[in-house]
């Protein structure tokens, strides 16, 4: 069974400050495919980034990046410039094919609520 | 850019009652997925489906089912409503090809079971 831990239940940062989301995973996969979500108050599940464990290069999006450590097993979010919009609930994510397409059910952690202060 | 659609966004039934949860996928989306978050809770993977059968089923009880049609949408069926049925019910649809590993959410059904 494939496992998602995150370990900072709560999380504040200062608006324009950088701040770090971490998430270890357990599974004996060796194709798979890493997410962070975010939840908004209004509880709407949004995609931030994603990450397959093939590649090396960590993923990047606009503020947002993933440091990938797959020997560790391993995936943290770094948030820089911290906006007041990014105050959410963040879920990390793990999946890979079980049996085939339409398959790829997510197993969630149980997110970390991230305040960002003004 | 169009989005998952889900209806009812809201939907407060008494215990015993069933109620129907409608999912549209995103256009050229063939796979949808169901999940429910209780209060509090991360989303747990109910049931997907790809190209209309049904592809894995997780933690979904006996008492509720779902189908995709033939325009690829999908509807989760729950009947003998129970209390704690009550949480946030997701559907999420991925593409065939390309990237059908990543899967987009809809806003959720809220179910408040009374």
């Amino acid at each position: 069974a494939q496992t998602v831990t995150q370990s900072q239940p709560e999380m504040s940062v200062q608006e324009a400050e950088t701040v770090t989301l971490s998430c270890t995973y357990d599974t004996s996969e060796n194709n798979y495919y890493l997410f962070w979500y975010k939840q908004p108050p209004s509880r709407q599940m949004i995609l931030v980034i994603r990450q397959e464990a093939y590649k090396q290069q960590n993923a990047t999006e606009n503020r947002f990046s993933v440091n990938f450590q797959k020997a560790a097993k391993s995936f943290s979010l770094k948030i820089s410039d911290s906006q007041l919009g990014d105050t959410a609930m963040y879920f990390c994510a793990f999946t890979y094919t079980y049996s085939g397409a339409g398959s790829y059910q997510l197993t969630f952690g149980k997110g970390t609520k991230l305040s960002v202060i003004p | 850019a169009a989005g998952v659609i889900q209806s009812p966004r809201h939907l407060i039934k008494e215990k015993r009652e069933t109620a129907t949860l409608k999912c549209y996928p995103i256009p050229r989306h063939d796979t949808v997925y169901w999940y429910q978050q209780g209060p509090g809770q991360d989303p747990q993977f109910l049931i997907s489906f790809y190209e209309k059968m049904q592809s894995d089923k997780g933690s979904i009880p006996d008492r509720f089912s779902a189908q995709q049609f033939s325009d690829y949408h999908s509807e989760l069926n729950m009947s003998s409503l129970e209390l704690g049925d009550s949480a946030l019910y997701f559907c999420a649809s991925s593409p065939l090809t390309v990237g059908q590993e990543t899967q987009y959410f809809g806003p959720g059904t809220r179910l408040l079971v009374l």
